[in-house]
């Protein structure tokens, strides 16, 4: 059984570009939720979406964004840029909402 | 309200040993306890969980135990390897439909050696 992945595992942007990462849950799962790992703030909580609807947001400026498509995919994007993004973004699945979440191994953001 | 605190941030181990780390937390709503352990390059892979119906929860050498008036849990590791160092973050969530995101600990480097 495929686990959750995430495209790319890498990516180096510059202050005020736009990024979109890309998440594929394990397969039958509905939920997906996003999380920014840093050092200093540890693993945060971004968003989470079931069933193509976003149901819960962190608080996150509104420069991140994410949507789900029918098929349960995720994708996250950050508009403009900042040094202070820089961070593993983490996606994970679950079956039901709310427990059980199957994380990806990350998309290691780099701005410049 | 929604902190999670862990402790202690590192911990060092002799193979065959008890390793011990603690989280507390606040929020009362919170109702399930979900234990992650990440690898360097590694997202968080789920070790154990617990709800508060229930004191302690066992899988192989891994324990939680939780204390509800106190708002406490913890996670044993009983003969810790080598192969278990790493990060391990404790987490907790409520379950209220438009609530469902995990509050992490700061995380607990394990070194546990031969």
């Amino acid at each position: 059984k495929a686990g959750v992945t995430q495209t790319p595992r890498y990516l180096i942007k510059t202050r005020g570009q736009q990024v979109t990462l890309s998440c594929s849950p394990i397969s039958g799962h509905r939920s997906v939720s996003w999380y920014q790992q840093t050092p200093g703030q540890g693993l945060q909580f971004l968003f989470e979406y079931f069933s193509e609807t976003q149901r819960n947001k962190g608080n996150f400026p509104g420069r991140f964004s994410g949507r789900q498509f029918s098929n349960s995919r995720s994708e996250m994007n950050v508009s403009t840029l900042e040094l202070g993004d820089s961070a593993l973004y983490l996606c994970a699945s679950s079956l039901y909402q709310g427990t059980g979440y199957t994380f990806g191994s990350g998309t290691r953001l780099t701005v410049v | 309200q929604q902190q999670v605190k862990q402790s202690p941030q590192s911990l060092i181990v002799q193979k065959g040993g008890i390793s011990i780390i603690n989280c507390a937390y606040e929020n009362t709503a919170f109702d399930y306890f979900p234990w992650y352990q990440q690898f360097p390059g590694k997202g968080p892979a789920l070790l154990i969980a617990i709800r508060p119906d229930v004191s302690e929860k066992k899988e192989g050498r891994f324990t939680i135990s939780f204390n509800k008036s106190a708002k406490q849990f913890s996670l044993h590791i009983m003969d810790s390897q080598p192969g278990d160092s790493a990060t391990y973050f404790c987490a907790a969530s409520p379950s209220g439909a438009g609530s469902y995101q995990l509050t992490f600990g700061k995380g607990t480097k394990l070194s546990v050696i031969p």
